[in-house]
């Protein structure tokens, strides 16, 4: 199975701070990359695919990049509305893993 | 809109059995390849299961092999987990989630989950 581990596992930020996650797969992936938000208490929520492709709906302050075994999901400026946990999770082959997870807490 | 909507959740004994439901709305349910992931308390994302369109590609994580059977009726716009043999590290929220229509797509959207509880 392919191994995805993301770093940092936790961080605090303020509002208005630009914030990167980073998630590296044990082995190349291509660009089958995706992003997912998940507030306490709630379903995820799909931001980003195909490694940098933003999902209908999700404001244009996510981005994504990278490609073969590095990711960066990026928020250009944060909002209250952001904190949460995001997970990375390839799906480029079987079974599909995720992310351990970062938390992204208000300083 | 894409609703996604899970059902049948709840507590069972350890060995037990459970049917989950997933209710699709909003689009054409048969043309999308749909998944079930599952978060224990406290814990991370887990993929669980995976089915086609068509049903003609079928697969399991190796922790569920061989006691959960993942299956959907078209006609119904469902999507279903059958559980058998439960066990106390089942215990988690168990969400049906919808890709895109190949076997390498992602998930585009989530169901809210139903809880599932394997305990004496």
């Amino acid at each position: 199975d392919i191994q995805m581990t993301q770093s940092p596992s936790s961080l605090s930020a303020s509002v208005g701070d630009r914030v990167t996650i980073t998630c590296r797969a044990s082995q190349g992936i291509n660009n089958y990359l995706a992003w997912f938000q998940q507030k306490p208490g709630k379903a995820p929520k799909t931001l980003i695919y195909a490694a940098s492709s933003l999902q209908s709906g999700v404001p244009s302050k996510f981005s994504g990049s990278g490609s073969g075994t590095d990711f960066t999901l990026t928020i250009s400026s944060l909002q209250p509305e952001d904190f949460a946990t995001y997970y990375c999770q390839q799906y480029n082959s079987y079974p599909p893993t995720f992310g351990q997870g970062t938390y992204v807490e208000i300083k | 809109e894409v609703q996604l909507v899970e059902s049948g959740g709840g507590l069972v004994q350890p060995g037990g059995s459970l049917r989950l439901s997933c209710a699709a709305s909003g689009f054409t349910f048969s043309s999308y390849t749909m998944s079930w992931v599952r978060q224990a308390p406290g814990k991370g994302l887990e993929w669980v299961a995976y089915i086609s369109s068509s049903s003609s590609a079928i697969y399991y994580a190796d922790s569920v092999k061989g006691r959960i059977t993942i299956s959907r009726d078209n006609a119904k716009n469902s999507l279903y987990l059958q559980m058998n043999s439960l066990r106390a590290e089942d215990t988690a929220v168990y969400y049906c989630a919808r890709a895109r229509t190949t076997v390498t797509s992602p998930i585009e959207y989530w169901g809210q989950g139903t809880l599932v509880t394997v305990s004496a």
